[in-house]
């Protein structure tokens, strides 16, 4: 299965700052997504990441808040913008092979101060 | 109604013992299910899919039953390496995108 390369993997930023945090895959994957699980909570999917077109975002999540690029089929970077102490959280990507090949990047922990 | 539920637990159970934890999904049009496992500070990994049929990997036993739209997983003989929350996961079939229950937390003892 594929494994995804995720940076960085903790950041403590200022609010109103951004920061963007991208994924490598080391073989080419058919779909990208991006979640986010805050304390003690499951997984919650911001953004299915789309190769050379703008990401499809869920109900709560917007393109100017998440900014999400994907150049190619390994690479994707997801942006968190003017941040707020809400936005602290973890930050996973993922990526799909196949029907069931889902593996995740090993996340974002991000603090906003 | 979420659309993956789950109970949260803590389970916790003294080794050896046997677990089961069940999962509702609202969505009787789906067929795909899997079972997730959760370290602290980690990222989900796959434990096993769910088919009607069944699904056994060792220890554990997978089981999807549509008519009451629930799924299920028993661990047998639980370590204490079993500690960690299970994630019951739906894939949506003309999206593929992964709808996650909130968890059910595992605690082997001693």
């Amino acid at each position: 299965s594929a494994v995804i390369s995720q940076k960085p993997s903790r950041d403590i930023c200022q609010r109103g700052t951004s920061l963007t945090i991208q994924c490598q895959v080391d073989s080419q994957v058919t779909m990208m997504f991006w979640y986010r699980q805050q304390p003690g909570q499951s997984l919650t999917l911001i953004a299915t990441a789309n190769q050379g077109s703008e990401a499809t975002y869920e109900s709560g999540f917007v393109i100017d808040k998440f900014p999400i690029s994907r150049p190619n089929l390994t690479f994707s970077t997801l942006t968190v913008s003017n941040m707020s102490p809400e936005d602290s959280s973890i930050y996973l990507c993922s990526g799909k092979q196949g029907r069931y090949g889902y593996t995740f990047g090993s996340g974002t922990r991000l603090t906003v101060v | 109604r979420k659309e993956v539920e789950q109970d949260p637990g803590p389970f916790n159970v003294p080794e050896g013992a046997t677990v089961a934890f069940n999962c509702t999904y609202s969505n009787s049009a789906s067929q795909s299910f899997f079972w997730y496992r959760q370290d602290c500070r980690k990222e989900p990994k796959l434990l096993m899919s769910v088919y009607s049929s069944g699904n056994e990997d060792g220890r554990f036993t997978a089981q999807l039953n549509r008519a009451s739209q629930y799924i299920s997983l028993l661990i047998r003989d639980s370590k204490l390496s079993d500690s960690a929350t299970y994630l019951c996961v739906e894939m949506m079939d003309s999206s593929y995108k992964l709808i996650f229950g909130s968890g059910t937390r595992l605690l082997v003892r001693p």
